[in-house]
């Protein structure tokens, strides 16, 4: 089955404990690209990469790293998480680019405490 | 300014009214535009993408308006099932994705 995978989906942390969360697609999609989702901001864009070893800052990307070294493998690095960063994060997926049809994972709720 | 901006409603209609929901966006500049569709706080989802001609899939038609920079969306015979956050997308240079804030459609029978 054609699907991008997050994990965890839920995770609970505490303030300055480094996390990572993984996300994965199996669709041999280029594009690949990670959001957080506030009440009341929508959807915001925090990295994407157009390909392997390319990445670039989306219009949140203080406090995140990412890395692309593999294809099919996005993950998302906290390094020093912070309460501000609790949210619902999102990746996704396309062929090439920004301008098709995005396929997004099921979410991950981060809560630092 | 928000980039992309939507009214958040909540829209509440009865099944089968007719539901219009619009969306401006600042960036002259911007390429593409969709519209996804989000069930509470799920993945979004592609609902369709925006042309200039216009294009309608089914019951739903979407209208994008260059020169006022604003794209509409149109649900005709609304179904419970439309019932659904539906976010605005565009595309930047640099391959750049801003949604809108979304939109709230509550049908009721």
């Amino acid at each position: 089955e054609a699907q991008v995978t997050q994990n965890p989906r839920y995770l609970i942390t505490v303030t300055g404990k480094k996390l990572t969360v993984t996300c994965s697609q199996n669709m041999n999609h280029e594009y690949m690209s990670w959001y957080r989702q506030d009440p009341g901001l929508g959807l915001r864009q925090i990295y994407y990469s157009m390909n392997v070893e390319v990445t670039d800052k989306g219009d949140v990307p203080e406090g995140y790293k990412v890395s692309r070294k593999e294809k099919r493998n996005f993950p998302l690095i906290l390094e020093s998480p912070s309460p501000n960063q609790t949210s619902l994060y999102f990746c996704a997926s396309s062929f090439t680019g920004a301008g098709e049809t995005q396929y997004f994972g099921p979410g991950t709720r981060l809560l630092v405490l | 300014r928000k980039e992309v901006e939507q009214d958040p409603g909540p829209f509440n209609v009865p099944e089968g009214a007719t539901v219009a929901f619009n969306c401006t966006y600042s960036n002259s500049a911007s390429q593409s535009f969709f519209w996804y569709r989000q069930d509470c706080r799920k993945e979004p989802k592609l609902l369709m993408s925006v042309y200039s001609s216009g294009n309608e899939d089914g019951r739903f038609t979407a209208q994008l308006n260059r020169a006022s920079q604003y794209i509409s969306l149109l649900i005709r015979d609304s179904k419970l099932s439309d019932s659904a956050t539906y976010l605005c997308v565009v595309t930047e240079y640099g391959n750049k994705l801003v949604f809108g804030a979304g939109t709230i459609l509550r049908v009721k029978s």
